[in-house]
């Protein structure tokens, strides 16, 4: 099992512009959850999702939009990039347990 | 409003030394408390959790201690190794809330040589 993956692993945009950050997971959980990591200040709940076809916002989803078309995949839209959302994303899955599972991250610079 | 409060932010401990890292939360609701490890350029992955019916947890050298009347749970890490060297994050969540973890802002241990 690969786990869960995410793809970039590293991008810059400039103000404005607008970007999809991709997460798929192959354990088939039915939970997802997209946080971001700003340093020190722990990670942040953005969207999450418990099953295809139902998302929820978290703490801080001003900016970003969400889906869940299938169990696998929970793709994060970046609208009008602002400097606020340089940050790094992590994307994670679980099943009906609270023990979460983590994507290697999204390093996203805002220029 | 932060809800799980963690300290220190930062710990230098010497190799073969204890680190302890210390949480508080405020929501009596909450009813698992996890830690995750993250190194450097990876994501967090979970080291050891605890629920409430219990005052303390062990797993190899890692132990949760867990004060269900102070609402205060700690992580100790025993025989510390340069290897353990990474951020530490406590976290917690209530059933009722659909799994939805709360973070500690983490802590950065350091472990010398």
């Amino acid at each position: 099992n690969a786990g869960v993956t995410q793809t970039p692993k590293f991008r810059i945009l400039k103000i404005g512009q607008s970007m999809t950050l991709q997460c798929a997971q192959d354990m088939n959980h039915n939970y997802m959850y997209w946080y971001r990591q700003d340093p020190g200040m722990g990670l942040k709940l953005i969207y999450y999702s418990v099953g295809a076809g139902i998302t929820d916002k978290g703490e801080v989803p001003n900016g970003y939009n969400v889906s869940r078309s299938t169990t696998e995949d929970f793709p994060l839209r970046l609208e009008l990039a602002a400097p606020s959302q340089t940050s790094v994303y992590f994307c994670a899955s679980s099943w009906v347990t609270e023990t979460q599972y983590f994507g290697p991250g999204t390093r996203l610079l805002v220029l | 409003q932060q809800q799980v409060k963690q300290s220190p932010q930062s710990l230098i401990v010497q190799k073969g030394g204890i680190s302890i890292i210390n949480c508080a939360y405020e929501n009596t609701a909450f009813d698992y408390f996890p830690w995750y490890q993250q190194f450097p350029g990876k994501g967090p992955a979970l080291l050891i959790a605890i629920r409430p019916d219990v005052s303390e947890k062990k797993e190899g050298r890692f132990t949760i201690s867990f004060n269900k009347s102070a609402k205060q749970f700690s992580l100790h890490i025993m025989d510390s190794q340069p290897g353990d060297s990474a951020t530490y994050f406590c976290a917690a969540s209530s059933r009722g809330g659909s799994e939805k973890l709360v973070f500690g802002k983490g802590t950065k241990l350091t472990v010398n040589p």
